[in-house]
């Protein structure tokens, strides 16, 4: 089967670096991608990995270990605005993206 | 700025009736693609399309249809809706290649199914 597995709810204070895991099990792989949605919005994209190591693009960052089947997305120096689901989705077979659940990110102050 | 627009933002529709949610995208996008979205289950893919009048089933297909007659326009249809068909329906585009990876996303419609 496929699996994304990420927690439903991370709470941290403004000012905090927060760090949202992603585990995946699929068939096939060839990148991991990271969306934002807030509250009544679209998803919108932040990060791809394909490879390795660690992405970085302003005050977020993206890690990928694909011996480990496992990724995540770090954001620092948190804003309210950043209070969001974050989703991780992989890239599988037949070019498909496979989201997970999403992480609720509650940014206080 | 990549534009991807969905014809409506509500909708309500009764047990039965033929639902025709249309997503129009700006960019000359390849890529097209119908999501629904369900709290607690993430974004589910209904169905994709390469390129104009080309479709494939994504994991949830049963009980949706689509047609892509125009490069911009992608049109997802609800053959005889159902209350489990109420969802939010996302529709997103993408360049070929990394569209795949990297997509733009509509509003979304939020459907009753009543």
């Amino acid at each position: 089967g496929q699996s994304l597995e990420q927690p439903s709810e991370v709470t941290a204070v403004e000012g905090a670096i927060v760090q949202i895991n992603c585990t995946y099990q699929t068939s096939g792989f060839y990148g991991l991608s990271w969306y934002q949605q807030h509250d009544g919005g679209a998803p919108t994209f932040l990060s791809y990995n394909a490879l390795d190591g660690l992405e970085e693009t302003g005050r977020f960052s993206s890690f990928l270990s694909r011996s480990d089947s496992y990724g995540y997305l770090l954001l620092q120096e948190l804003q309210m605005k950043d209070s969001a689901s974050y989703f991780c989705a992989v890239k599988g077979q037949g070019g498909k993206l496979i989201f997970g659940q999403g992480t609720e990110l509650s940014v206080k102050p | 700025d990549v534009k991807v627009t969905q014809s409506s933002r509500y909708l309500v529709k009764r047990t039965g009736e033929k639902v025709f949610l249309e997503c129009v995208q700006d960019m000359d996008h390849e890529n097209m693609f119908w999501y629904r979205q369900d709290p607690g289950l993430g974004l589910r893919l209904i169905y994709f399309s390469y390129d104009v009048k080309m479709k494939e089933k994504g994991d949830i297909p049963e009980g949706y249809s689509v047609s892509r007659e125009k490069k911009e326009r992608f049109s997802l249809i609800l053959e005889s809706a159902s209350t489990n068909q109420t969802s939010m329906y996302l529709c997103a585009s993408g360049p070929p290649g990394q569209g795949t990876y990297e997509q733009y996303f509509g509003p979304g419609t939020r459907l009753t199914v009543t």
